[in-house]
Order: C-alpha cells, then sequence, then structure tokens
C-alpha cells in the first residue's frame, strides 16, 4: 500500500460547480502537506501548502488538512475550464524533505 | 533566472547508453531535488541536494544512477547503461533555504529508452 492514496479520476464538472479533492495518508510523521496543479506534458506547480492541521484559503483554493484523520482535502470554487489539469497532493516530514506525492487526480471542467 | 530550467527537455537513447540530464535551479536557491515521473504516476523521489552535497539520496534506484551539484547550483543526473524501465520525466526542483517547505519545478526531462 502506498503512502499517500489519491483517487485518479477523472473528475468532470460543470464550469462554476466546486471541485472537492482529497488524499489520505498512513505514515503520521508528515507536517507539511502541499497542493500542485499539473498540465499536460508540463512541471508541477504548487498551489497551496499548509502546515500541519487547518485550513488555509487563497483566492478560489481552499486547503483542508485533518491530521487526526490523516486525510488532506483541496477545494476549488468556481471552477473554470483553465482548472482541468491535474492535482497532485504531496506531503513532507519536515520543512525542506523530501516529498511524497500521491498518484494524482485529474480533473475536467466542462463549459 | 526566472524559473527552474531542465535541459534537454525530450531526450531518446538506446538500451545500454549513458544520458546526463542536466537542472539550472532558480537563482539563490540552495536546496535542490529530483524526482522521476512515470506515466500515471505522482512524482518519486530521487535525490535531494543542500549546497554541494547530497543530503538524502534514498531514492536513487540503483547503482547506475548518480547526481551531482559541484558549485552549490547546477546539477547533472547521470544515467549508466539504460533500460527501458528508464523511461520517464525527470523532473528537478528547487527550494530557497534548508528549511523551506516550498518547491518549485522545472518542466522536466522526457526520457525515453529504446
Amino acid at each position: 500500500q502506498k503512502e499517500v492514496e489519491q483517487d485518479p479520476g477523472p473528475l468532470s464538472v460543470p464550469e462554476g460547480a466546486i471541485v472537492s479533492l482529497n488524499c489520505t495518508y498512513s505514515n503520521s510523521a508528515f507536517q507539511y502537506f502541499m497542493w500542485y496543479r499539473q498540465y499536460s506534458r508540463k512541471g508541477p506547480e504548487l498551489l497551496m501548502y499548509t502546515y500541519s492541521s487547518g485550513n488555509k484559503e487563497d483566492g478560489r483554493f481552499t486547503a483542508q488538512v485533518d491530521k487526526s484523520s490523516k486525510y488532506i482535502s483541496l477545494f476549488i470554487r468556481d471552477s473554470q475550464p483553465s482548472d482541468s489539469a491535474t492535482y497532485l497532493c504531496a506531503m513532507s516530514k519536515a520543512a525542506g524533505n523530501k516529498l511524497t506525492f500521491g498518484g494524482g487526480t485529474r480533473v475536467l471542467v466542462k463549459p | 533566472g526566472a524559473g527552474v530550467s531542465q535541459t534537454p527537455s525530450n531526450k531518446v537513447t538506446e538500451k545500454g547508453k549513458y544520458v546526463e540530464l542536466r537542472c539550472d535551479p532558480i537563482s539563490g536557491h540552495t536546496a535542490l531535488y529530483w524526482y522521476r515521473q512515470s506515466l500515471g504516476q505522482g512524482p518519486e523521489f530521487l535525490i535531494y541536494f543542500q549546497g554541494t552535497g547530497a543530503a538524502d539520496d534514498s531514492g536513487l534506484p540503483n547503482d547506475r544512477f548518480f547526481a551531482v551539484r559541484p558549485e552549490g547550483s547546477v546539477s547533472t543526473l547521470k544515467i549508466q547503461r539504460t533500460e527501458r524501465g528508464d523511461s520517464a520525466v525527470y523532473l528537478c526542483a528547487s527550494s530557497s533555504r534548508r528549511d523551506d517547505a516550498e518547491a518549485f519545478f522545472g518542466q522536466g526531462t522526457r526520457l525515453t529508452v529504446v
């Protein structure tokens, strides 16, 4: 079993809908939690990162971490066709340490 | 530079050949990471440099893989006796300091071993 699990999708939503993404993990030592967006044939782009448990909001994006359940989420409000991409969760045990990624969820936002 | 730069963007090589992949991190970033991404998968960690030294090379799959960062800036990932299973996108990332959680990725080098 992988340390970080993520549903591969695809997740298809109409434009304007809320996109809900999540990851589960098994290693309680993870402290830093990131979400990356990756377009086809491009490198991952950092969207948000959160330290320990709690919520963080940045524009249309909200990240949530529940360490007690080993569960993290990303919500995208007012989704746009340009949000169509693969979303990767990643986590590390300490700042600057190697990242452990989920397999990614492919999201399609239809106009 | 403005971002992490990786060259070449694509590399096709024959089985058994030696390849070098180059990464130019964001100027001033002291931490540099190599990851490998297979089709439909998330990136997998290979090696991490802090300055010139490899702080963590636990992800290198075997001794055919080696990476250097001689002056603490540019890094080269070297693969000897390439195998078809080495085909993947090799990603480089950098962060500004040892304790910075934010890592920024390059576009990757797509390696195909035929």
